[in-house]
């Protein structure tokens, strides 16, 4: 069964650093891969999504993140923080045969 | 515009009693999710439905209930039988179940007082 980790549950940045959140995955078939973002008391927004096509997969808000298959990874990345981008922010995997499985998450606090 | 209502968006239970949350989808898809979220924990699937008048178990079924009676809504009951109700409850729906993109409603809080 595919899984996915998440290394930190909080990390801190300073307004206009780069921010690095990791994920790694384990799937036996190609997965799907996505990160999705969390705003207080709302529901989750989808942020990108890698389908197989292009490794770099740019989404929403400035973010972007890299398939690696030989590391396992996704990671997601963002040169510049805004405060606005304080938010839970989540992985998750799926592929063709399973459904899809999330990561634990990682907050994502950003100081002025 | 398309997408998931949930309501009500807050919600206060007694001990002993049942509550419904409301889930509907104007998004035309097959599957429908309810999440269960814990304040610091991620999401863990209290029940899927694949299709009308079908769902299946997830990893935390327990004291919980559903019905898909028809396929824009997907009613999520939390019975007395769940000792600890009191979470963020997400509905979310999907083309279908494997490898789709899922999408969320905004999402419930229950309270048990």
């Amino acid at each position: 069964a595919q899984s996915v980790t998440q290394l930190g549950s909080h990390v801190s940045v300073s307004e206009g650093a780069l921010v690095l959140l990791r994920c790694n995955y384990s799937s036996s078939v190609p997965p799907y891969l996505f990160w999705y973002v969390q705003y207080p008391n709302q529901g989750l927004q989808l942020l990108l999504k890698y389908t197989s096509a292009a490794t770099l997969v740019k989404g929403i808000n400035g973010f972007e993140a890299e398939f690696k298959k030989s590391e396992t990874s996704f990671h997601l990345t963002k040169p510049s923080a805004h405060m606005s981008d304080a938010a839970e922010y989540f992985c998750a995997v799926s592929d063709p045969n399973n459904d899809m499985r999330f990561g634990a998450g990682t907050r994502l606090t950003v100081k002025p | 515009d398309g997408g998931i209502t949930q309501s009500p968006k807050y919600l206060f239970r007694k001990e002993g009693q049942n509550v419904t949350l409301s889930c509907e989808q104007n998004l035309n898809h097959d599957a429908m999710y309810w999440y269960r979220q814990d304040p610091g924990q991620g999401l863990r699937l209290i029940y899927y439905s694949q299709i009308v008048n079908d769902f299946q178990k997830g990893d935390i079924a327990e004291g919980y209930s559903v019905s898909r009676e028809k396929k824009e809504s997907f009613p999520l009951t939390v019975t007395s039988a769940q000792k600890n109700p009191t979470a963020f409850y997400l509905c979310a729906s999907s083309i279908g179940v494997s490898g789709n993109t899922i999408y969320f409603g905004e999402g419930s809080w229950l309270t048990v007082v």
